[in-house]
């Protein structure tokens, strides 16, 4: 129940063109769902958070879109360029406790020029 | 504002021996987290430290120990070390624990190589 599942485990998407990573999640507790970037050798980057009380988050080329409902979401990148070529992870964790993030298994997205 | 400091860099160690991690927060940031990152197991939750007390703690065995001081800054401690627990141990720090702070911030992280 404490999982988050994350696919694809990796992405391979054309220079303008439009990256999605789809995210599951059980724990009807979870209220909080960031997404990471993380580059090699560095850690995670948050790029966009999201909670349960709305379906959307847009910031610049980066959307997350959230369905309650269905316990899933995803994230966006619009535009894809080759400087987005890194690991994405999609987390949650339950209310008031955010520093106890669980993590997907992460996706590997390539941009090609 | 510098960032997450974590050292060191890079660690090698033999199976056995213990190992101690030094993290230093964001200043200003008085809760910090700990996690395991390995290819096998993807990021894991280890544990997070608020006013030197252990807030959450993730499922790892008692080797595996922190704390906090009063400056913010934390240690984590791994004894009798394994060859699983070669892994990249990243350090997070967040203004303090709360629906409106949650923004964690990550350090580069320790290498951990145990042979």
């Amino acid at each position: 129940q404490q999982q988050v599942k994350q696919s694809p485990q990796s992405l391979i998407v054309q220079k303008g063109g439009i990256s999605i990573i789809n995210c599951a999640y059980e724990n009807t507790a979870f209220d909080y769902f960031p997404w990471y970037q993380q580059f090699p050798g560095k850690g995670p980057a948050l790029l966009i958070a999201i909670r349960p009380d709305v379906s959307e988050k847009k910031e610049g080329r980066f959307t997350i879109s959230f369905n309650k409902s269905a316990k899933q979401f995803s994230l966006h990148i619009m535009d894809s360029q080759p400087g987005d070529s890194a690991t994405y992870f999609c987390a949650a964790s339950p209310y008031n406790q955010g520093g106890k993030l669980i993590f997907g298994q992460g996706t590997e997205l390539s941009v090609k020029p | 504002k510098a960032g997450v400091t974590q050292t060191p860099r890079y660690l090698i160690k033999t199976r056995g021996q213990q190992v101690t991690l030094s993290c230093s927060p964001i200043s200003g940031h008085r809760s910090v987290s700990w996690y395991q990152q390995t290819p096998g197991q993807g990021l894991q939750f280890l544990f997070e430290y608020f006013s030197e007390t252990q807030r959450n703690k993730g499922n790892f065995p008692g080797r595996f120990s922190g704390r906090q001081f009063s400056n913010s800054r934390s240690e984590m401690n791994v004894s009798t070390l394994e060859l699983g627990d070669s892994a990249l141990y990243l350090c997070a720090s967040s203004l303090a624990p709360g629906a409106t702070n949650e923004k964690l911030f990550f350090g580069s992280g320790t290498q951990l190589s145990v042979l």
